[in-house]
């Protein structure tokens, strides 16, 4: 089955600055690449995902990259604020099966 | 619309008892899922599934039972709860695999 590892598992960065988040993922096969942002106390909540026939996605401060060859895909966070302080997870799923496997996990922590 | 409903918010269970965690959705959804969430493990799954009256196995499967007996809503069950699981619960549905999964608020449980 499919296994996604996620780095770093704790990141602290300062107001303004940028922020990264790496996955990699082992089956080859996996097309879908999610990541959710989870607030305390609240469940996971959708921020941006990626398929694999692109490269990169935008969305305002965030971007997603994939790199289908070596197996990785990132979530880049620009001009961070207090607000973007939460738990991030990455996940990946291959259209023929039917669930989603996530990463562990990164705590993001933006100091004023 | 509720989105993702779940209930309880909070149990605290004996070693041997047992509950039933329950999940609805208001969103039509096909697809729904059961997730435990432990310190640095992530989102696991524990059972889902892709229709109303089917189930299926997720990783961690031991010790729970689930159905599916109406589209809106997917129980969760431990027939004799255990102190390993001790976790918080999330719900999620979407309406296909590589759509968007909304989580619901989590179930924290305690068993001791």
């Amino acid at each position: 089955g499919e296994n996604v590892e996620q780095h770093p598992s704790t990141l602290s960065v300062q107001e303004g600055d940028s922020a990264v988040i790496k996955c990699t993922y082992s089956d080859s096969a996996s097309n879908y690449f999610p990541w959710y942002k989870q607030e305390l106390g609240k469940g996971p909540q959708l921020i941006i995902d990626i398929r694999s026939n692109v490269g990169e996605k935008k969305d305002q401060r965030i971007a997603v990259t994939l790199n289908k060859t070596a197996k990785h895909f990132s979530l880049h966070i620009t001009e961070t604020q207090p607000e973007d302080s939460a738990v991030y997870f990455c996940a990946a799923s291959e259209s023929s099966g039917d669930k989603l496997t996530f990463g562990t996990g990164t705590r993001l922590a933006v100091r004023p | 619309n509720a989105g993702v409903t779940q209930t309880p918010k909070f149990r605290v269970l004996k070693t041997g008892q047992s509950m039933t965690l329950l999940c609805a959705q208001d969103m039509n959804h096909e697809y729904m899922y059961w997730y435990r969430q432990d310190p640095g493990m992530g989102l696991r799954l524990i059972h889902y599934s892709v229709g109303e009256g089917t189930t299926a196995k997720g990783e961690v499967p031991d010790g729970y039972n689930v159905s599916r007996l109406k589209k809106q809503n997917f129980l969760l069950g431990l027939e004799s709860a255990a102190p390993s699981q001790t976790s918080v619960y999330f719900c999620a549905s979407s309406s296909d695999l590589q759509e968007t999964q909304y989580f619901g608020p989590g179930t924290r449980l305690l068993v001791l």
